[in-house]
């Protein structure tokens, strides 16, 4: 079964545009990944942060964590036409050591 | 360093037939893993193995997939015989260590099975 469901499903921007993307998730977690997908470079991995973790930055990505609320939230800023990709959120629950993904979020970044 | 490598990249087959998919993670990588990735869905875990023994089989549909890990280093996934579910994309994922979900996962291509 999935345990994260990002939101939106599908999201439509111009270059330079901030694109915000958001996972919500059902049980306690060790830690809550961010993964892109496209043809080119098929599935990558983009950022981990761990339940004790309110915030991490990566180049362009930041990521946040809210473990009240089950929820994280990935923010792309000034996005480029390579950014065009599927976005999954991936959670570790505790006690468990695999990854359970999302169905995505497709974001298609126009120049 | 070279990545996950998978084959074959594409696979027709006829509902019932048998198929084999291959992955060679990357090197000194401990832990491999597959996934079946539906259209529109994100890719669910079927086998873990660390090294050469099985960690997490839970999602295997045992009765038609089965998985090995020779001498610790490549893989096989197999379906027998293949359902027109089954269609998807079969990724084979490694990482270096023992336990999966701190590290990062390194994907290879996936292998786009459609079942007719």
């Amino acid at each position: 079964s999935q345990q994260g469901e990002e939101d939106p499903q599908a999201l439509s921007i111009q270059e330079g545009e901030n694109a915000t993307m958001n996972c919500s998730y059902k049980t306690s977690i060790n830690n809550l990944q961010w993964y892109r997908q496209n043809s080119g470079r098929g599935l990558v991995h983009l950022i981990l942060i761990r339940s004790n973790e309110r915030e991490k930055h990566s180049g362009r990505l930041r990521v946040t964590l809210d473990t009240s609320k089950k929820s994280s939230s990935l923010l792309i800023t000034a996005s480029r036409a390579a950014d065009t990709a599927s976005y999954f959120c991936a959670t570790v629950n505790s006690g468990y050591s695999t990854l359970t993904f999302g169905k995505g979020t497709m974001l298609l970044v126009s120049p | 360093e070279a990545g996950v490598a998978q084959s074959p990249r594409y696979k027709i087959i006829e509902k019932r037939q048998s198929v084999a998919f291959w992955c060679n993670p990357i090197s000194g990588h401990a832990t491999l893993y597959w996934y079946q990735q539906i259209l529109g869905q994100g890719p669910k875990l079927l086998i873990q193995f660390q090294n050469n023994g099985v960690v997490d089989d839970s999602q295997l549909p045992k009765d038609r997939f089965s998985a090995e890990r020779l001498k610790g280093v490549d893989s096989t996934l197999k379906i027998q015989p293949a359902k027109l579910e089954d269609s998807a994309v079969y990724l084979c994922a490694s990482s270096s260590g023992g336990w999966g979900g701190q590290e990062t996962q390194y994907f290879g291509p996936g292998t786009r099975l459609l079942v007719l």
